[in-house]
């Protein structure tokens, strides 16, 4: 079965400082793994997705089949980082995403 | 158009009553989802529509819950006989194919609360 797991529900960390949202999945496939963003009263939206190995916003993320993570990191947070962010895995089929259930990053002042 | 737009926005319901919310894609967005999202979770996909045609609905939680997109564009979600446990906000998502390259958008949401 599909499944993402974000074991953090709230990160805080400070302006400036490195920050990692973990991300773990299991699937039988190939997964294709994203990373969604939602700010304060904002729509979901899509950071950005392992197969095209890009930083958005000095955020990166890189799959690693061994352990079977796609962890989020970004070297200085910034405060309009803060936000709600969600790890998805997308069946090799087509985008139904399995979502995680989300971690919550505060970056403070 | 500006984005995925959905309504109503909020809805609050009586337990038993039916509720239907609506979902207008990007014009153009040939794919179209439902997700369900409830509180402190992520969204969980409930289902799929490839034009007017419907070719995954295994999320859909019971039979109470039915979609449609008859014209291939707006699509409707209708939850019969509400229950407490329906309460959620549920998302709607265009992206202008299938296939992974394509970048799915997400409307705001419709936040469905049963009282």
């Amino acid at each position: 079965a599909q499944r993402v797991t974000q074991p953090e529900k709230l990160l805080s960390v400070f302006k400036g400082a490195p920050v990692e949202l973990k991300c773990n999945y299991s699937y039988s496939g190939s997964p294709e793994l994203f990373w969604y963003v939602q700010y304060s009263r904002q729509r979901l939206q899509l950071l950005l997705r392992h197969i095209s190995r890009e930083s958005i916003k000095g955020f990166t993320a890189d799959l690693n089949k061994g352990e079977t993570s796609f962890h989020l990191k970004k070297p200085f947070a910034q405060e309009e980082d803060s936000a709600m962010y969600y790890c998805a895995l997308s069946r090799s089929y087509g985008q139904n995403f399995v979502f995680g259930p989300g971690t919550r990053l505060s970056v403070l002042p | 158009g500006a984005g995925v737009s959905q309504s109503p926005r909020y809805k609050v319901a009586k337990r038993g009553q039916d509720v239907a919310l609506r979902c207008d894609p990007i014009s153009g967005h040939v794919s179209l989802f439902w997700y369900q999202q409830a509180l402190g979770q992520g969204p969980e996909f409930l289902t799929y529509f490839q034009n007017e045609a419907q070719l995954d609905k295994s999320g859909l939680p019971s039979d109470r819950f039915f979609a449609e997109r008859p014209e291939g564009s707006v699509s409707t979600l209708k939850i019969q006989r509400t229950q407490q446990e329906d309460s959620a906000v549920y998302l709607c998502a265009s992206s202008l194919s299938r296939g992974s390259g394509n970048t799915i958008y997400f409307g705001e949401g419709s936040w469905l609360t049963v009282v």
